[in-house]
């Protein structure tokens, strides 16, 4: 069975450095996101991308935050200066995007620590 | 922007009980989806159900769009069920899901 894949599981970072977060959406999905859980609290949304552009974006999705599809198969969430307030579990998703099928599949999340 | 709300947010049962969790929301919907969280992080599809019902083993849930709650039914429960349940809905003319604060079931063997 198709499924969203995310590289690395975990990052351990330095406060400051960039960070390049990695996923693999399912092959004929056409809508990806990124969300991020901070322990203990609930997903929240973080940016959407259809058609390569931004689709969406919250306002966690600051001017620290960028989406790209450098690829015709992965999608990256870079982190330029990372602050301890990233520290997060981040999950990618993927939809089809169809009429009759709207499901999200999400990927098993990288977990980002920052010292 | 919507709200989500789940219930109860703290459940313990003994193994072989039945549970109800619930998912009440605050506008139309276009999506409604049911996630297990495991230890482990994971977000794991439970069931994409944005009205009716649908079963899959021991869990089954039922939306109903209209009066704009949804229940989860986790019947026999075992220790693996374990974990975080979170409801998330997307609300119409949106294609973002927003998430409800969880429930976290306990079972105990």
């Amino acid at each position: 069975e198709p499924e969203v894949t995310q590289t690395p599981s975990h990052q351990v970072t330095q406060m400051g450095q960039e960070v390049i977060l990695r996923c693999v959406p399912i092959s004929n999905h056409l809508y990806f996101y990124w969300y991020r859980q901070i322990l203990g609290q609930k997903v929240e949304f973080l940016v959407s991308f259809y058609n390569n552009e931004i689709s969406e974006k919250s306002e966690i999705f600051d001017d620290q935050f960028s989406v790209e599809r450098p690829d015709g198969s992965n999608f990256t969430l870079k982190i330029r200066s990372t602050k301890l307030e990233d520290s997060a579990m981040y999950f990618c998703a993927s939809r089809l995007t169809s009429a009759f099928i709207n499901e999200q599949f999400f990927g098993p999340g990288t977990r980002l620590t920052v010292l | 922007g919507i709200q989500v709300e789940q219930s109860p947010p703290d459940l313990i049962l003994q193994e072989g009980a039945n549970s109800t969790l619930r998912c009440n929301f605050s506008d139309s919907v276009n999506n409604l989806q049911w996630f297990h969280q495991n230890p482990w992080g994971q977000l794991i599809n439970l069931f994409y159900i944005p009205s009716g019902t649908k079963q899959n083993g021991r869990l089954s849930a039922t939306t109903v769009a209209t009066e704009r709650y949804s229940l989860l039914y986790i019947s026999s429960s075992q220790t693996t069920d374990s974990g975080v349940y979170f409801c998330a809905v997307e609300a119409a003319g949106r294609r973002a899901l927003t998430f409800g604060s969880g429930t976290r079931l306990q079972v105990q063997p």
